[in-house]
C-alpha cells in the first residue's frame, strides 16, 4: 500500500530538548516536504527536498532542519524546540513536479511546554 | 507574491448545497485543490482540477474554476453532517512539488 508514514503521532516535550520526527515514504518519490497546520493559517510548508541529499527552505523555515541521506526518508529536526513551534506537522511527498501524485502523512501532533 | 484566501466559516442546514470559495493570485497554477480535515485527522485529498478546466463534477461534488478571476469554489450537494470539517484549498506552483493552501474553511452542518 502505498504510504506516508510518520512518528510519533502526538509528542509532548519541554522547551530546549532536541527531538526529531521521522517521515518515511514507499513510492520512491524524488519530492518530499514538511508542513505545519496553525488555526487560521492553514498550512505552510516548512522544509523540502528535490531528492537525495537536496534539500531548501520554504515558508517558514526558522527553527528547524531536514536531511535527506535516503530518498525514503525525510526526518524534520528541531534542535532546540520553542512554544512557537507547537502545531500539527505533515510531511508530504510526491513526483518530482506532480503534485497531483501528492500524499500526505497522518501527522504529528507537537507540544513544546 | 503567492497567497490563497479562503473564509473561516460556514454554516448551513443537512440537506442544503454548501459552496465554499476560495480566491488565489497565481496565475501559473498547474492544479487546483481541495482537501477536507476532519476533526483529529489527516489531509483526505476530496478532488482536483487542472487549471485548463472550468468545471469538474464527481458524484455531489463540483468544482468551479475562473481562471480569469482567480477564483475557485467547492459546491458539496445535500450536505450531510458527514460532511462536517475543515476544507482547505491549495494551488500548486509550476514544476515544483510546493503547494499553497487557504486558511480552511470549517464547514458546520446543522440537522
Amino acid at each position: 500500500e502505498a504510504q506516508v508514514t510518520q512518528n510519533p503521532r502526538y509528542l509532548i516535550t519541554v522547551t530546549g530538548k532536541k527531538l526529531t520526527v521521522t517521515c518515511s515514504q514507499n513510492m520512491n518519490h524524488e519530492y518530499m516536504s514538511w508542513y505545519r497546520q496553525d488555526p487560521g493559517l492553514g498550512l505552510r510548508q516548512i522544509y523540502y527536498s528535490m531528492n537525495v541529499e537536496v534539500t531548501d527552505k520554504g515558508d517558514v523555515p526558522e527553527g528547524y532542519k531536514v536531511s535527506r541521506k535516503e530518498k525514503r526518508n525525510f526526518p524534520l529536526i528541531l534542535e532546540s524546540p520553542s512554544p512557537n513551534q507547537t502545531s500539527l506537522y505533515f510531511c508530504a511527498s510526491n513526483i518530482r513536479g506532480r503534485t497531483d501524485t501528492q500524499y500526505f502523512g497522518p501527522g504529528t501532533r507537537l507540544t513544546v511546554l | 507574491g503567492e497567497d490563497v484566501e479562503q473564509s473561516l466559516f460556514l454554516s448551513v442546514r443537512e440537506g442544503d448545497s454548501s459552496v465554499i470559495n476560495c480566491t488565489y493570485t497565481d496565475s501559473s497554477s498547474t492544479y487546483l485543490y481541495w482537501y477536507k480535515q476532519e476533526p483529529g485527522a489527516g489531509l483526505q485529498l476530496l478532488t482536483y482540477i487542472f487549471s485548463n478546466m472550468d468545471m469538474k463534477q464527481d458524484q455531489r461534488l463540483t468544482v468551479l474554476l475562473n481562471k480569469k478571476d482567480k477564483h475557485l469554489s467547492l459546491r458539496i450537494a445535500d450536505t450531510q453532517t458527514g460532511d462536517s470539517a475543515i476544507y482547505f484549498c491549495a494551488e500548486s506552483i509550476w514544476d515544483t512539488g510546493k503547494l499553497i493552501f487557504g486558511q480552511g474553511t470549517t464547514l458546520q452542518v446543522k440537522p
